[in-house]
């Protein structure tokens, strides 16, 4: 059974912080997605990282695929109050056309 | 806004009843998801559509089942329910099944009484 293990599941930080997310997966996958959450809220795409070694960044978050080690982080920089919300990494391993998210990281940014 | 479309947006019922929870999908998209969220089981797949055809289960119980119609909408069906089913659920759509993001609906909050 595919599992997908976040850690964090909760994290609280100070505004201006350096921190990751982790991202493991138990099987092969070539591809891993970030999704963010708002409390109430539906859940919103991030990223996608289609390749081993793919790097993406949108503002003060950059996410990142080994796929050799099955692992993705989540990295935020400068940490703003806005950030605050629950983070998902999602796996979708080829030929089984399931879509898989992790247990989630909560982030809450203190000001 | 996502362009995927949920309704009803709440949902409240009892023990043993059945429930209907309807879905369409962004123009273009073939692909239907359903996940259900529990603070215990975190964002479970439940199954996976693709221009009508059932692709994918997960963790969905006998009790549920689905179908996307020819117009690409799908229905989640929820029966004899008990209250360990009370969550929020969510369908997303993609246009296939592969290397696409999704994009999630604003969710059914159902309530088991």
């Amino acid at each position: 059974e595919l599992k997908v293990e976040q850690n964090p599941l909760f994290l609280s930080m100070q505004e201006g912080k350096n921190y990751t997310i982790y991202c493991n997966y138990s099987t092969t996958s070539d591809r891993l997605y970030w999704y963010r959450q708002d409390p109430g809220k539906s859940l919103e795409s991030l990223f996608v990282l289609l390749s081993n070694g793919a790097v993406k960044q949108e503002g003060r978050l950059m996410a990142s695929l080994d796929t050799k080690a099955r692992l993705s982080t989540l990295h935020i920089t400068a940490a703003v109050h806005d950030l605050s919300a629950t983070y998902f990494c999602a796996v979708d391993p080829s030929g089984t056309y399931k879509y898989i998210f992790g247990t989630g990281t909560r982030l809450k940014v203190l000001a | 806004d996502s362009g995927v479309t949920q309704t009803p947006k709440h949902l409240i019922t009892a023990t043993g009843q059945r429930v209907t929870l309807r879905c369409s999908p962004r123009s273009g998209d073939l692909s239907v998801y359903w996940y259900q969220q529990s603070l215990d089981q975190g964002l479970q797949f439940l199954i996976q559509y693709y221009n009508g055809e059932e692709r994918a289960k997960g963790n969905i119980l006998e009790r549920f089942s689905a179908q996307q119609f020819p117009d690409l909408h799908s229905e989640l069906n929820l029966s004899s329910l008990e209250l360990g089913d009370s969550a929020l659920y969510f369908c997303a759509s993609s246009v296939d099944t592969s290397f696409e993001k999704l994009f999630f609906g604003s969710g059914t909050q159902l309530s088991v009484l």
